[in-house]
């Protein structure tokens, strides 16, 4: 168990580009969630997969985000035409199911879009 | 949605001191998480406790859920403990998975 991993550490990118992230899992989790962090505040919730299937998206993700696990394994969260107020910290989690424990995080993703 | 109220919003001890930390919530939960969020930004899990109390070393919890609230008790504080820590609920009227984070409480413990 190597924790959950997630690619890249950070991001630079120009208004306008499109970016995609990475994040892979416990590989005994069945469940994935995404959360985005701003300064001085706590994580918000994104999205969430049960094994393969994307059951949950929120509000805050605009048509311009998209999210995939493919096979219930590693997801993808790709942001497309990034804009200045997209730069946060994305956060990648998983767990067994709501009551059999907690969950664990990746390190994050910093995008930073100038 | 579900209200998360973290106190105090920031502390600052001298090492080997003693704190609490307080979370509140303003409906039933059945899933309750402590984190640390240390100074590079990796959430460290520190307790998953819906209710009653736990203790990991220096660190404990205690969640009344009947009440709606929760403790997280710091005893002999080193520097490495410094960092952001965050309380998390998911409600147990709504959803299954979603967690709901308060905006924590900054720790700077000063050698």
């Amino acid at each position: 168990d190597t924790g959950v991993s997630q690619n890249p550490r950070h991001k630079i990118t120009k208004r306008g580009q499109n970016v995609t992230f990475r994040c892979d899992p416990i590989s005994e989790h069945n469940r994935l969630y995404w959360y985005r962090q701003t300064l001085g505040q706590g994580p918000e919730f994104l999205t969430y997969f049960q094994n393969e299937a994307q059951l949950e998206k929120s509000r805050l993700l605009s048509d311009r985000f998209s999210a995939e696990r493919p096979k219930g394994s590693f997801s993808t969260l790709e942001i497309q035409r990034t804009e200045q107020g997209d730069s946060a910290m994305y956060l990648c989690a998983s767990s067994f199911d709501w009551d059999r424990g907690g969950y664990t995080f990746g390190s994050g993703t910093r995008l930073t879009v100038v | 949605g579900i209200q998360v109220e973290q106190s105090p919003p920031d502390l600052i001890l001298q090492e080997g001191a003693n704190s609490t930390l307080r979370c509140n919530f303003s409906d039933s939960v059945n899933n309750l998480q402590w984190f640390h969020q240390n100074p590079w930004g990796q959430l460290i899990n520190l307790f998953y406790i819906p209710s009653g109390t736990k203790q990991n070393g220096r660190l404990s919890a205690t969640t009344v859920a009947t009440e709606r609230y929760s403790l997280l008790y710091i005893s002999s504080s080193q520097t490495t403990d410094s960092g952001v820590y965050f309380c998390a609920v998911m409600n147990s009227g709504g959803s299954n998975y979603k967690l709901t984070f308060g905006k924590g409480t900054l720790l700077t413990v000063n050698p």
